[in-house]
């Protein structure tokens, strides 16, 4: 165990719903991280947390709406996804800037997604 | 665009050998390096970090960092079956990691 949990670990859902993937981290650090792995793809970094601050959106759809209330928590909501947007969806979390700063990033263990 | 370049593979070596990972980036800037493991349908995981040139040991996994060339190497000493997975290169720009696509590993019994 990294110290970084998600939940769920599969979902299955049609291109209509609507559904929520946590993360929580559990490593006291200060930012946090969404990740997208398609098959034969390499990881592709969407959205970037430091503080509960926002600082990237890799031009991600709209579909997809994240969202910090403290450091320890994200979420990634999604609505009217695409077939496409099956994959493996990561979250990570990092201490950065300041005394500590590693960038060393910790995984959990990911969402399986499957949209139908 | 910054890049992380990898050998995909697959690189297969028998069991007690040693098994030699490299990655080469783009950009000269970086400062911090890293390796992770992934098994086939599981999360990343860090196995190494490494800041400086030379080599960095951690039991049987060294890195090694060259800046002057741009490259970063694992090397896993007396391979097991168990170390049989897809091995990813990382590396910081502008405090966010870029991953390489991997190299699979593939250790023979």
């Amino acid at each position: 165990e990294t110290g970084v949990t998600q939940t769920p670990r599969h979902l299955v859902m049609g291109m209509t719903n609507k559904k929520s993937l946590k993360c929580e981290q559990h490593l006291g650090h200060n930012a946090m991280y969404w990740y997208k792995q398609s098959a034969k793809k390499p990881l592709e970094l969407m959205f970037v947390y430091n503080f509960k601050e926002q600082t990237e959106n890799n031009s991600v759809p709209s579909r997809f709406s994240p969202e910090c209330p403290n450091s320890s928590h994200l979420f990634l909501h999604l609505h009217t996804l695409q077939p496409e947007d099956s994959a493996l969806y990561l979250c990570a979390s990092s201490q950065v800037g300041g005394t500590g700063t590693t960038y060393e990033q910790y995984f959990g263990p990911g969402t399986r997604l499957t949209v139908t | 665009q910054k890049e992380v370049e990898q050998n995909s593979g697959p690189l297969s070596v028998p069991e007690g050998a040693i098994a030699s990972l490299n990655c080469t980036y783009s950009d000269r800037g970086s400062q911090s390096f890293f390796w992770y493991r992934q098994y086939s349908g599981k999360s990343p995981e860090l196995i190494m970090s490494i800041y400086s040139n030379g080599d960095k040991e951690d039991g049987r996994f060294t890195a090694q960092l060259n800046k002057a060339s741009q490259y970063v190497s694992l090397l896993i000493r007396d391979s097991q079956p168990s170390d049989s997975a897809t091995y990813l290169c990382a590396v910081i720009y502008d405090e966010k990691l870029t991953f390489g696509t991997g190299t699979r590993l593939t250790i023979i019994p």
